[in-house]
């Protein structure tokens, strides 16, 4: 099976800091890759699939790029409803496995 | 709009089962297959598996064969997880999720989450 791997596995960044996180798996997924966001106490939410396409609703803030195996989500100026617990998903085929998990907070 | 409104939190004890609940509301219930997440206490996110609602065949990842059972009722637009002999290590938050309006394979909606305490 396809592992995934995310760094880094926590970060603290201040307001209107561009923060990156990176995603990588263990082999090529084209493009089939989604990024979820999870606030504390909170279900899960979709904010990119196909890679780079913004859900519904999404704050452009957030982007996503990357093909193949190495996936970056880029917030371009944090804010402090960010704060929380982003995970890669890959769904070219079963097993549809998630990253670890990357915990973002507020310096 | 889409709902998926599970049922309430769960206390059992070790050898036990539980059946947690899914209702879909808001879409054509055997459109869209119903995925299941699971994640323990301060842990991460695992994709448990998959069912699909038109054919009832589920998918199961590695660690949820065995014990682990999808099921459906699509007369009331219900998915199921069966969990039997539990084990204190199945304590967890159990999600059921839809794909998304995008590439149905991705988890669009999410249920609330059930909470499994397994104890003695």
């Amino acid at each position: 099976d396809i592992q995934m791997t995310q760094s880094p596995s926590s970060l603290s960044a201040s307001v209107g800091d561009r923060v990156t996180i990176t995603c990588r798996a263990s082999q090529g997924i084209s493009n089939y890759l989604a990024w979820y966001q999870q606030k504390p106490g909170k279900v899960p939410k979709l904010l990119i699939y196909a890679a780079s396409t913004l859900q519904s609703g999404v704050p452009s803030r957030f982007s996503g790029s990357g093909s193949g195996t190495d996936f970056t989500l880029t917030i371009s100026s944090l804010q402090p409803e960010d704060v929380a617990t982003y995970y890669c998903q890959k769904y070219n085929s079963a097993p549809l496995t998630f990253g670890p998990g990357t915990k973002v907070d507020i310096k | 709009q889409v709902q998926l409104v599970q049922s309430g939190s769960e206390l059992k004890k070790p050898g036990a089962s539980v059946k947690v609940s899914c209702k879909a509301s808001g879409y054509t219930f055997t459109s869209y297959a119903m995925n299941w997440v699971r994640q323990a206490p301060g842990q991460g996110l695992e994709w448990m598996g998959w069912i699909n609602t038109n054919t009832g065949n589920p998918t199961y990842a590695q660690g949820f064969t065995g014990r682990f059972v999808f099921s459906l009722d699509t007369s009331v637009s219900t998915a199921y997880l069966q969990i039997s002999s539990l084990k204190a290590e199945d304590t967890a938050v159990y999600y059921c999720a839809r794909g998304s309006d995008g590439p149905i394979a991705v988890a669009g909606h999410w249920g609330q989450g059930t909470l499994v305490t397994v104890s003695s």
